[in-house]
């Protein structure tokens, strides 16, 4: 079945630290990937999405690349700010069948200034 | 424009009692489906809905139903609630069902059973 793996949280890095969330993925063909980030007390918002193999995602400094050879979407951002601070999801959109999400548990992340 | 609209945004219930649960997409989006999201957790999946007819469900009881209105705004009903469905209803929306379009989802309906 379609499932997605991520790193468990929480994770508290300092402001400017590299981040790295990793996710892989198991599913059945080539899904869509998408990253979602829930501020406290908010829905989701897209944050980035890759349709195919090889597709680097970038949206706000961050940027995930779909490798299907280690069927993973690891999410990494250069210099990490206090806003960054959220639940981060990954998840996947089957190719086939209806069109919904299978998310990961989600990553709390904290950024100390 | 506006987004997904959800109503109510909190709401308390009893065990046994019954909850609606409504849903406004994002204006010229088709396909509107429900997810659950426990504390702590990801969402799960419910339902989709495109053109009014059921795409797809989820892992849930038949408790759970849904559907989708001639102006696709729609309606997640919970019957018999149990304690254990104390949960964020997240809505979503997109254009039609395809696996790389993009979902926007609402800002949810807190529901908490007592």
């Amino acid at each position: 079945g379609n499932s997605v793996t991520q790193m468990e949280g929480p994770v508290t890095l300092s402001e400017e630290a590299f981040l790295t969330i990793n996710c892989t993925y198991t599913a059945t063909g080539y899904p869509s990937l998408f990253w979602y980030v829930q501020y406290p007390g908010e829905g989701l918002q897209l944050l980035l999405k890759a349709t195919k193999a090889d597709d680097k995602g970038s949206n706000k400094g961050f940027e995930a690349t779909y490798r299907k050879e280690t069927t993973s979407f690891h999410l990494e951002k250069g210099s990490v700010q206090v806003s960054d601070s959220a639940v981060y999801f990954c998840a996947l959109s089957p190719i086939q069948g209806a069109q919904k999400l299978v998310f990961g548990q989600g990553t709390r992340l904290t950024i100390n200034p | 424009d506006a987004g997904v609209t959800q109503s109510p945004t909190h709401l308390i219930k009893t065990r046994g009692q019954q909850v609606t649960l409504r849903c406004s997409p994002i204006s010229g989006h088709k396909s509107v489906s429900w997810y659950q999201q426990v504390l702590g957790q990801g969402p799960q999946f419910i339902f989709q809905y495109y053109e009014k007819e059921e795409r797809g469900r989820g892992n849930f009881p038949d408790r759970f139903s849904a559907r989708q209105f001639p102006n696709y705004s729609s309606e997640l009903n919970v019957n018999a609630l149990l304690l254990g469905d104390s949960a964020l209803y997240l809505c979503a929306s997109s254009p039609w069902t395809a696996s790389g379009n993009t979902i926007y989802f609402g800002e949810g309906s807190w529901l908490t059973v007592v």
